[in-house]
């Protein structure tokens, strides 16, 4: 049961340079979303997607975008990476009801 | 917007203590409330969850109740083991507008010998 995966696991960026970080599910589940937890806090909401197509904002999506061209995938894309971006990433996978959402098993970034 | 408020860790126990960690939700509605579990260097595991009002979840001996009346979800477990050492989080989901989860700043729990 592959559920949720995230590649890469870790990386090191240097400030000003681009990347995309790749998630993919094998669950058919058409609500994805992509979280980053940064130390000693919660997890903020970047975006989001209820299905192939659409997208939507979170609570921080400044410096990032999404696509869904495809119900598996929802690839995370940092442009002009920052210092400020510097976190661990989640991507994550549930049905409309919400009931249960899976989660990848994180990338951890770091931009210096 | 929704937010969930958990109280601040560490929380530091002896092995066989008994564990609370409180956890309140704001939402206008009725979430349905989750725990999750981040172990060292590890993702979110789905811990436990309540869809309504006085609904008990349980899992791994932990429990949490969903009560309505004080818009809490707090995280019980009778004897805790230095394997439940983690970072657990709570967490609320509305089934409209983003249909996303709202996370708390989570609760570190050591658990010595």
């Amino acid at each position: 049961n592959a559920g949720v995966t995230q590649t890469p696991k870790f990386r090191i960026l240097k400030i000003g340079q681009s990347m995309t970080l790749q998630c993919t599910q094998d669950m058919n589940h058409n609500y994805m979303y992509w979280y980053r937890q940064d130390p000693g806090m919660g997890l903020k909401l970047i975006y989001y997607s209820v299905g192939a197509g659409i997208t939507d904002k979170g609570e921080v999506p400044n410096g990032y975008n999404v696509s869904r061209s495809t119900t598996e995938d929802f690839p995370l894309r940092l442009e002009l990476a920052a210092p400020s971006q510097t976190s661990v990433y989640f991507c994550a996978a549930g049905q409309v009801s919400g009931n249960t959402i899976y989660f990848g098993e994180g990338s951890w970034l770091t931009v210096v | 917007g929704d937010s969930v408020t958990q109280m601040e860790g560490p929380v530091t126990l002896s092995e066989e203590a008994f564990l609370t960690i409180n956890c309140t939700y704001t939402a206008t509605g009725y979430p349905s409330l989750f725990w999750y579990v981040q172990y060292p260097g590890e993702g979110l595991q789905l811990l436990l969850k309540a869809t309504k009002a006085d609904d008990k979840g349980s899992n791994k001996g932990f429990e949490a109740t969903y009560r309505k009346e004080t818009t809490s979800f707090h995280l019980e477990k009778g004897s805790v083991q230095v394997s439940d050492s983690a970072v657990y989080f709570c967490a609320c989901y509305m089934d409209t507008g983003r249909r996303a989860l709202t996370f708390g700043s989570g609760t570190r729990l050591q658990v010595q010998p």
